[in-house]
Parts: structure tokens; C-alpha cells; sequence
């Protein structure tokens, strides 16, 4: 599975969108970009995945470049709950486990 | 939403004792995996299995550890001999077999040996 990179860490305020970058330049084309968060020591919470579109759902969008070698999830109006490591995955198409790098520490702010 | 329920929350254990930890994945669910994550480090892949065995495992899950799913809704991860560097928050995982199926998380077990 190809390698990801992310920022250590981000902040932001709460209400605003939080923009979280992950780069995959070495994505191949049946590789998928996933998106997982643990808050506090929890388990990993399963957020977003997607190919080459971009994809919403009720928690997050995902937005891929055209080349698929960066992406990034959105969090539309971010809460103080949403503060958590948050990682970036690629994972081959049918591929079994999920490799966790060290991810983003996003900080929600009042 | 359904859940992974993992039991118990927390273990404590002296060095050399056996450990069972219990995890119950979603009921249609096919694949299970064990992870862990020691204090301040990243989330490890442990094993994977799949239609009764193991289909997948890392360098970690070394001769001292046993997976089981002894009856159709539990999944267990046994250490023999537990070691001081064994002390982590272990998780289990499962997902259905459908290719780019999500994986769903238990909250986890915190294992401390002393």
C-alpha cells in the first residue's frame, strides 16, 4: 500500500471548516484513500473513503485531485468534539488491513 | 449503528500470565483483526482472519499469541506468557467480506502488565 504523509498537527476554530491535508504521490490506481479518526485513545472511527472523486457524506467530504496524488478531508463546521488524530490511509482495492501511520492531531479551539 | 463490544475495558495482569481478551464483532461481519496501540505510538496491525484462520499477520504477532473464534459471535486474542512491553491498548476490528468495506472499531481493551 502506497505511503501517506500529513502535518503532525493543525488547529482550528470551532465553527469553522477544518481542511486536513494528506499526500500520496505514489498512489496506484487501484489503491483507495481513506479516512479514520481516534479521539482520545478510542477506537479508530471509520470518516470518509473514496477512488478519484470527490465524496460527502454526513460527516465529512473528501476531495482527490485529478492526478489522486493529494487529498483532503473537510470537516464543514468543526466542534469541539471532533478534536482527534485523524489519518490518511491508502489501501488497495480488495486489500485486508488497514496500516495507521502517526496521522493528524487536529486541536478544535473555543 | 452496530458495534464491536470488547471485554473487559481493562486487564491487569502479572508478567508470565496467560491473557484472554474478548471481543464480540457485528453479527454479519466476516473479517476480524486485532490491533494495539501502545501509550503515545501509532495503532499496530496484529492479525487478520478470515473463514477460521489467519489470513494475515504482523512480525509482532510472534508464537505468544492465539486467535480463536471459539462460537459464532466471539473472537478472542490470547497472549501465553505475557511480557512488560505487552502492556497497550489492544482493539478488535471487523468488516464484511465486500471489497472496500469500512472497519468497524471496538473501543478497546487496556492491557497492563506489571
Amino acid at each position: 500500500d502506497a505511503k501517506t504523509t500529513q502535518p503532525p498537527s493543525m488547529d482550528c476554530a470551532e465553527g469553522r471548516a477544518a481542511n486536513l491535508p494528506c499526500n500520496h504521490s505514489t498512489i496506484s490506481g487501484n489503491e483507495y484513500v481513506y479516512w479514520y479518526r481516534q479521539i482520545h485513545s478510542q477506537g479508530p472511527q471509520y470518516i470518509i473513503h473514496g477512488l478519484k472523486n470527490n465524496e460527502t457524506n454526513e460527516m465529512a467530504s473528501l476531495i482527490i485531485t485529478e492526478d489522486r496524488k493529494s487529498s483532503t478531508l473537510i470537516l464543514p463546521h468543526a466542534t469541539l468534539r471532533d478534536t482527534a488524530v485523524y489519518y490518511c490511509i491508502v489501501r488497495v482495492q480488495y486489500g485486508n488491513k488497514l496500516v495507521f501511520g502517526a496521522g493528524t492531531i487536529l486541536r478544535v479551539k473555543s | 449503528e452496530p458495534e464491536v463490544t470488547q471485554t473487559p475495558s481493562h486487564q491487569v495482569t502479572q508478567m508470565g500470565q496467560e491473557v484472554i481478551l474478548r471481543c464480540v464483532p457485528i453479527s454479519n461481519h466476516l473479517y476480524f483483526y486485532w490491533y494495539r496501540q501502545i501509550l503515545g505510538q501509532k495503532v499496530e496491525f496484529l492479525v487478520s482472519f478470515y473463514n477460521n484462520e489467519i489470513s494475515e499477520k504482523s512480525e509482532i504477532f510472534d508464537d505468544q499469541f492465539s486467535v480463536e473464534r471459539p462460537d459464532g459471535s466471539n473472537f478472542t486474542l490470547k497472549i501465553r506468557s505475557t511480557k512488560l512491553e505487552d502492556s497497550a491498548m489492544y482493539f478488535c476490528a471487523s468488516r464484511t467480506d465486500r471489497g472496500n468495506e469500512k472497519l468497524f472499531f471496538g473501543s478497546g481493551t487496556q492491557l497492563s502488565v506489571l
